[in-house]
């Protein structure tokens, strides 16, 4: 499968937990996007890399979260001190670094806070 | 004022008639504009792309785009149930995609 892949699928972690999500992009895509999706709204922007340096993060961005792209390649978004709140999609995006160029989706991490 | 705006809907249209979504946009500066479909869930998917005004057609889909007017419309020919799904519009204005919050189309059989 050369998709976006993201891991794990679900996840359901008691308020006050860490969590966290990996994304593997498409192998060729250097620019890698983190958005969050919840019920009736369109995907959110949370942040992006451009290979391992982290270009920009929403002003939105809770500092109990942080992304890391250590190599260029796969990435994590951890949560800490898990609200409930921050139920909702995780989406992983990658695309190549040309202007025009469109975004691909993994199938998404599916958080729970309970 | 939101970037990108849309019809929430529910849009219903019945199987074999043409599906017209619309969805307007804020910064002028944008240049690229993707349409999404998004089934219940799971993650968007996309359907097609347009950068220069006027239309695009793939299949059974058309991509309309006037920037003068800073609206962009996904037409869907030959609705069938399985096109049943929420439609994102997603534009760049910047280094990051912002979407819209999608319209929900049914197709009736």
């Amino acid at each position: 499968d050369t998709g976006v892949s993201q891991n794990p699928r679900h996840k359901i972690t008691k308020r006050g937990q860490n969590v966290t999500f990996r994304c593997d992009p498409i192998s060729e895509h250097n620019r890698l996007y983190w958005y969050r999706q919840t019920l009736g709204q369109g995907p959110e922007f949370l942040t992006y890399f451009q290979n391992e340096a982290q270009l920009e993060k929403s002003r939105l961005l809770s500092d109990r979260f942080s992304a890391e792209r250590p190599k260029g390649s796969f990435s994590t978004l951890e949560i800490q001190r898990t609200e409930q709140g921050d139920s909702a999609m995780y989406l992983c995006a990658s695309n190549l670094p040309h202007r025009n160029t469109e975004a691909f989706f993994g199938q998404g991490t599916r958080l729970t806070v309970v | 004022q939101k970037e990108v705006e849309q019809n929430s809907g529910p849009l219903s249209v019945p199987e074999g008639a043409i599906a017209s979504l619309n969805c307007t946009y804020s910064d002028r500066g944008s240049q690229s504009f993707f349409w999404y479909r998004q089934y219940s869930g799971k993650s968007p998917e996309l359907i097609m792309f347009i950068y220069s005004n006027g239309d695009k057609e793939d299949g059974r889909f058309t991509a309309q785009l006037n920037k003068a007017s800073q609206y962009v419309s996904l037409l869907i020919r030959d609705s069938q149930p399985s096109d049943s799904a929420t439609y994102l519009c997603a534009v760049i204005p910047g280094n990051q995609f912002y979407f819209g919050t999608g319209t929900s189309l049914t197709v009736i059989p």
